[in-house]
Formats: structure tokens, C-alpha cells, sequence
């Protein structure tokens, strides 16, 4: 199984503050179809995850535009510009590109 | 609005059997991929099972291979999991998520325990 490994996994930012979440892959995240399906998730505490970020750097709908997705082959990074009070929570990087779906142990953002 | 509704969790003691549903609204099911994700409490994301629009391809994690069963009713926008005998490991809330993972629902809570 393709392993992916989040740092830091405790982020503690200032307010209006940047902050960069890694996820590296053990494997090449590139599909045969030239894609690469490496998605992130916002976890809020007693939430639901939802997603932010689709294949590397694509926002959903409604996402701000202070998280940005970056990487490529197995290395990639998510991005909050400046952090805000209802971004705490934990992120999650998940990769589609090999079955089976695996997941990063998750990176809990809190505010310094 | 787009919706996904689990139900079906609760106690259950090991080697039982629970039967989860999702029910979806909003959007095209049919056309979708579904999956199942659970999350052990207090702990990360582990992806389960999926099956394609059609029922066509179906794919578990070794973890529930031959214990587990996905399956859905185009007719009725629902997705279902079958769950045989249960673990203490396999406690987690379940959700429900559409295609990879633009949506997802709230959560059902399955406890193995005697």
C-alpha cells in the first residue's frame, strides 16, 4: 500500500499567519492516465472531513482562496496564507491514485 | 443542496452484525462512485470500501475483505454496507462519501463491544 506521511502533525500558527503541511508518498502519485489524485481534507473538531483541495492543487467550491495545494510525484504541500480562527482543526492529505485509497496521519492546526 | 445521510450504527457485540445506510440526495447518484470511510475514534481516516456507478467494480480494504459487503440502490439514491462479523478493531464512526471524497456525510457510529 502506498504510504503517506504528513509533517508536522502539531502545527500551532499565530492568527494572520502562514502555515505548510507536507505529505510525502512512499510511491510515485502520477496515474497512467497522466494525472496525479492527491486530495486534502479539513477535519473541524466534531465535524465531518471535507474536501479543500483535488488532484494537487484544484479549491472546491468555496474554498478560500488562502489554502493553495502544491507537489508533484510524491511530494506535495498544502498552504494556508494567512491563518484564520476557523481553520483550526486537522488536515488530512489522501491519495486516489493506487487502490487501495490511503490517507496521511493528519496534522492538527491550532492557534498559537 | 447535495446531502448524504448515514444510518444503521449503534452496539453491537463481537461476531454480531449491523446493516449501515446512506441515503443521498441533491445530486445524480447514479452517475456517481461511492465509498465508505471510517474514523476509530480519536484516531485518523481509513478508507473501506467502493463501488462504481453501475455496481460493476467493487473494492475493499483487507482489513473487511470477506466480512463487509457495499452495495447501493440506484432507484432509490442509497448506498448500504454490510457488516459481518464484527471486530472490536472495526469501532469508528462510518461515513459515506461521494466520488473522491467531494462529499461527504455526517457520520454513523459503530460500536463492537460486549
Amino acid at each position: 500500500d502506498v504510504v503517506l506521511t504528513q509533517s508536522p502533525l502539531s502545527l500551532p500558527v499565530t492568527l494572520g499567519q502562514p502555515a505548510s503541511i507536507s505529505c510525502r508518498s512512499s510511491h510515485s502519485l502520477v496515474h497512467s492516465d497522466g494525472k496525479t489524485y492527491l486530495n486534502w481534507f479539513q477535519q473541524r473538531p466534531g465535524q465531518s472531513p471535507r474536501r479543500l483541495i483535488y488532484k494537487v492543487s484544484n479549491r472546491d467550491s468555496g474554498v478560500p482562496d488562502r489554502f493553495s495545494g502544491s507537489g508533484s510525484g510524491t511530494d506535495f504541500t498544502l498552504s494556508i496564507s494567512r491563518l484564520e480562527a476557523e481553520d483550526v482543526g486537522v488536515y488530512y492529505c489522501m491519495q486516489g491514485t493506487h487502490w487501495p485509497w490511503t490517507f496521511g496521519q493528519g496534522t492538527k492546526v491550532e492557534i498559537k | 443542496e447535495e446531502q448524504l445521510v448515514e444510518s444503521g450504527g449503534g452496539l453491537v457485540q463481537p461476531g454480531g452484525s449491523l446493516r449501515l445506510s446512506c441515503a443521498a440526495s441533491g445530486f445524480n447518484f447514479n452517475i456517481y462512485n461511492m465509498n465508505w470511510v471510517r474514523q476509530p475514534p480519536g484516531k485518523g481516516l481509513e478508507w473501506v470500501s467502493t463501488i462504481t456507478s453501475s455496481s460493476k467494480i467493487i473494492l475493499y480494504a483487507d482489513s473487511v475483505k470477506g466480512r463487509f459487503t457495499i452495495s447501493r440502490d440506484n432507484a432509490k439514491n442509497s448506498l448500504f454496507l454490510q457488516m459481518n462479523t464484527l471486530r472490536a478493531e472495526d469501532t469508528a464512526v462510518y461515513y459515506c462519501a461521494l466520488g473522491s471524497g467531494g462529499l461527504w456525510g455526517q457520520g454513523t457510529l459503530v460500536t463492537v463491544s460486549s
